[in-house]
C-alpha cells in the first residue's frame, strides 16, 4: 500500500540558510500534519491543513510558512536557519480531518543545520 | 492545555519479560488516546488505540485501557521480543473547537530495549 512520502530524507544546511520540506500525501488522502521532532524530545504540533486550507497552528516560528497545494502535497518552508531547528521533521496525512480519522506518518526528514 | 507524560525511560529488559509503560493525561474533554511506536530510522507507527472509557485498545499483544478515572493508558505486554526493541509515545487527541480537529500530543517517549 502506499505511504506517505517525504523528500528529502536528510537535508544538511548552514545558518541563515533556507530549507524547504515535501510531503506527499497517501493518495485520496486530503488533511495533512507537520510535526517536529527534536533530538531526544516527544514530535510537536507545527501545523495542519485540509482541503488547501490551514485548518490549525501549533508551535511554529515566524520563520517557517507551509502550504498544501492542488494535488494535496504539501511544502514546509524553513527560512534563516537556526542551529535549534536541526530536528525530524515528519509529515502525516489523513483521509479526513475528525479524530476518527488515523494519522499516517511518513519516515520523516531529518534537518541538520550547521 | 492538553499534555501526557509517560514513566522516564529507558526500559532494559529481557525476552519474554512483563512489559508496563506508564502513561497519565491532562485534558480539557474527552480525549481520544494512542500509543505509537517509532523504529530506529522510521516513522511513528500507530499501535493501538480507544476512543472512550474503559476501552481497551489491543494489538500485536500490546493491551492498554483507557481509565478516565485516573486518567491513564499503561500500554502492557506479557511477554516482550528483541523485535519489539523501539521507541513508544503515549498521545491523545481531542477536539479543540473550531478546525482545530486532529492535532496529537505526544509524551516525552519511552526507549525499550529487549535482550536475548
Amino acid at each position: 500500500a502506499a505511504g506517505v512520502i517525504q523528500s528529502p530524507r536528510h537535508l544538511i544546511k548552514e545558518k541563515r540558510e533556507t530549507a524547504t520540506l515535501k510531503c506527499y500525501p497517501i493518495p485520496r488522502h486530503d488533511t495533512v500534519y507537520w510535526y517536529q521532532q527534536g533530538p531526544g524530545q516527544d514530535p510537536q504540533f507545527l501545523i495542519s491543513f485540509y482541503e488547501k486550507m490551514q485548518s490549525d497552528k501549533g508551535s511554529i516560528p515566524d520563520r517557517f510558512s507551509a502550504q498544501q497545494f492542488s494535488d494535496y502535497h504539501s511544502e514546509l518552508n524553513m527560512s534563516s536557519l537556526e542551529l535549534g531547528d536541526s530536528a525530524l521533521y515528519f509529515c502525516a496525512s489523513s483521509s479526513g480531518q475528525g479524530i476518527s480519522y488515523e494519522q499516517y506518518f511518513g519516515p520523516g526528514t531529518r534537518l541538520t543545520v550547521t | 492545555g492538553n499534555s501526557v507524560t509517560q514513566m522516564e525511560g529507558p526500559v532494559t529488559l529481557s525476552e519474554e519479560a512483563f512489559l508496563t509503560i506508564n502513561c497519565t493525561y491532562t485534558a480539557t474533554g474527552y480525549p481520544s488516546l494512542f500509543w505509537y511506536v517509532q523504529y530506529p530510522g522510521e516513522g511513528l507507527q500507530l499501535l493501538l488505540k480507544a476512543t472512550k472509557a474503559d476501552d481497551k485498545g489491543s494489538n500485536k499483544g500490546f493491551e492498554a485501557t483507557y481509565r478516565k478515572e485516573t486518567t491513564s493508558f499503561h500500554l502492557e505486554k506479557g511477554s516482550v521480543q528483541v523485535s519489539d526493541s523501539a521507541v513508544y509515545f503515549c498521545a491523545l487527541r481531542e477536539y479543540a473547537g473550531g478546525t482545530s480537529y486532529g492535532k496529537l500530543t505526544f509524551g516525552q517517549g519511552t526507549i525499550l530495549t529487549v535482550h536475548p
